[in-house]
């Protein structure tokens, strides 16, 4: 088992939609979590950054962490075709610039 | 406008060549990361550099890969002698371990085919 897990998708919702995505993990030492997202052909960018437990909002975009169940969780409202792109969790146990582990990635489409 | 620098953008070769790939990472950043990018095993650490020194490379394989960082503005990876299943993105990533979003910067990788 992959200490994290994501589903790779690929999801495609219509522009409007509530986005979910997820990601579960198994090493209970994470402390930092984080959204990255990628466009096709481009690097991964830090999209939200998370501390613990809770949630955080930025505009559109939720990032929700719950430890108890190591499960973390992004929510994409009203959802445009901008947002297509291949979404990665990523975790670390330090703060700082120390290694990420990364999920999969889900590929999303969000059709106009 | 800050970023981190990655060549050669696209590599293909054949099996058994040396594949040399190179990174200039964001000014003051003192942390630099190298992940592979595959579709079945997604983003995967190979090394990572904190003020030029060898942190980690456990993700590297050892007999054919090497990474190094001569100097502050270059971090290198070398593949010797390359395989098919070598066959990846290969990102650089920068950062600063005193930033508290612990936020990496990522270059636009190194796309290596190797037939």
């Amino acid at each position: 088992q992959k200490e994290v897990e994501q589903d790779p998708g690929p999801l495609s919702v219509p522009e409007g939609a509530i986005v979910s995505l997820n990601c579960t993990y198994s090493n209970s030492a994470f402390q930092y979590f984080m959204w990255y997202r990628q466009y096709s052909r481009k690097g991964p960018e830090l999209l939200m950054y998370t501390y613990s437990s809770g949630n955080k909002e930025d505009g559109r975009f939720t990032a929700q962490v719950d430890k108890s169940s190591k499960y973390i969780s992004l929510f994409i409202r009203d959802s445009q075709p901008s947002d297509s792109a291949t979404y990665l969790c990523a975790m670390s146990t330090q703060g700082g610039s120390e290694k990420l582990v990364f999920g999969k990635g889900t590929k999303l489409t969000v059709n106009p | 406008d800050a970023r981190v620098t990655q060549t050669p953008r696209h590599k293909v070769t054949e099996m058994g060549q040396e594949v040399t790939m190179r990174c200039q990472p964001i000014l003051g950043h003192n942390t630099v990361f190298w992940y592979r990018q595959t579709m079945m095993q997604g983003l995967e650490l190979l090394a990572y550099f904190r003020n030029r020194a060898p942190l980690d490379d456990s993700g590297m394989p050892k007999d054919r890969f090497s990474a190094e960082m001569p100097d502050a503005t270059l971090a290198t990876l070398k593949i010797q002698p390359s395989e098919p299943r070598d066959s990846a993105v290969y990102f650089c990533a920068s950062g600063l371990v005193i930033a508290n979003t612990g936020e990496l910067f990522f270059g636009e990788g190194s796309r290596l085919t190797v037939l």
